[in-house]
């Protein structure tokens, strides 16, 4: 079974400053989708940015990108200028054939 | 347009009651999966439908909880004989055939007193 590791439980960062956020995976299958969700207090997931696995660029979405490393099975997510309006849990989530495996979550605050 | 909606928002049920949440997918998508969510934790999956059918319902922690998805579109999550570990955030997600990714509804936050 697939399993996603965040070991980041919280996380902060000063407004406009740069925050990474780690996330591990373990599968076996060579061909799935990766992705990062927000969740604010409003409980509505967001989709942050996706990666597929076959691809070797690195996604990226404006503010957002992700560094993708496919034979460490690792997928952090990097913010840069960070703003409050970012403020949330970040939950990586793995897909293989159709549903998501989602890790623990970091719970990021921004600082003003 | 629409997204995902699901009703209702906050649900309170005493111990022993039967509950029903619902989930209203974007409209045209195939794929409409539920998700249980307990406080402090990521969302964990627990069932799969792709049009009517029930294509996977690996994750329903026991036999109280029943999904349904009868024409398609709308989908109900049951829960019966609720006991107090069932009290969690329910979400519902929807996506396109083939799809990439999987769209959110605000979910139901479901107490069992």
């Amino acid at each position: 079974a697939q399993t996603v590791t965040q070991s980041q439980p919280e996380m902060s960062v000063q407004e406009a400053e740069t925050v990474t956020l780690s996330c591990t995976y373990d599968t076996s299958e060579s061909d799935y989708y990766l992705f990062w969700y927000k969740q604010p207090p409003s409980r509505q997931m967001i989709l942050v940015i996706r990666q597929e696995a076959y691809k070797q660029q690195n996604a990226t979405e404006n503010r957002f990108s992700v560094n993708f490393q496919k034979a460490a099975k690792s997928f952090s997510l990097k913010i840069s200028d960070s703003q409050l309006g970012d403020a949330a849990m970040y939950f990586c989530a793995y897909q293989g054939a159709q549903k998501l495996v989602f890790g623990q979550g970091t719970r990021l605050t921004i600082n003003p | 347009g629409a997204g995902v909606s699901q009703s209702p928002r906050y649900k309170v049920a005493k111990r022993g009651q039967d509950v029903a949440l619902r989930c209203d997918p974007i409209s045209g998508h195939v794929s409409l999966f539920w998700y249980q969510q307990a406080l402090g934790q990521g969302p964990e999956f627990l069932t799969y439908f792709q049009n009517e059918a029930q294509l996977d319902k690996s994750g329903l922690p026991s036999d109280r909880f029943f999904a349904e998805r009868p024409e398609g579109s709308v989908s109900t999550l049951k829960i019966q004989r609720t006991q107090q570990e069932d009290s969690a955030v329910y979400l519902c997600a929807s996506a396109t055939e083939g799809f990439y990714e999987q769209y959110f509804g605000p979910g139901t936050r479901l107490t069992v007193t």
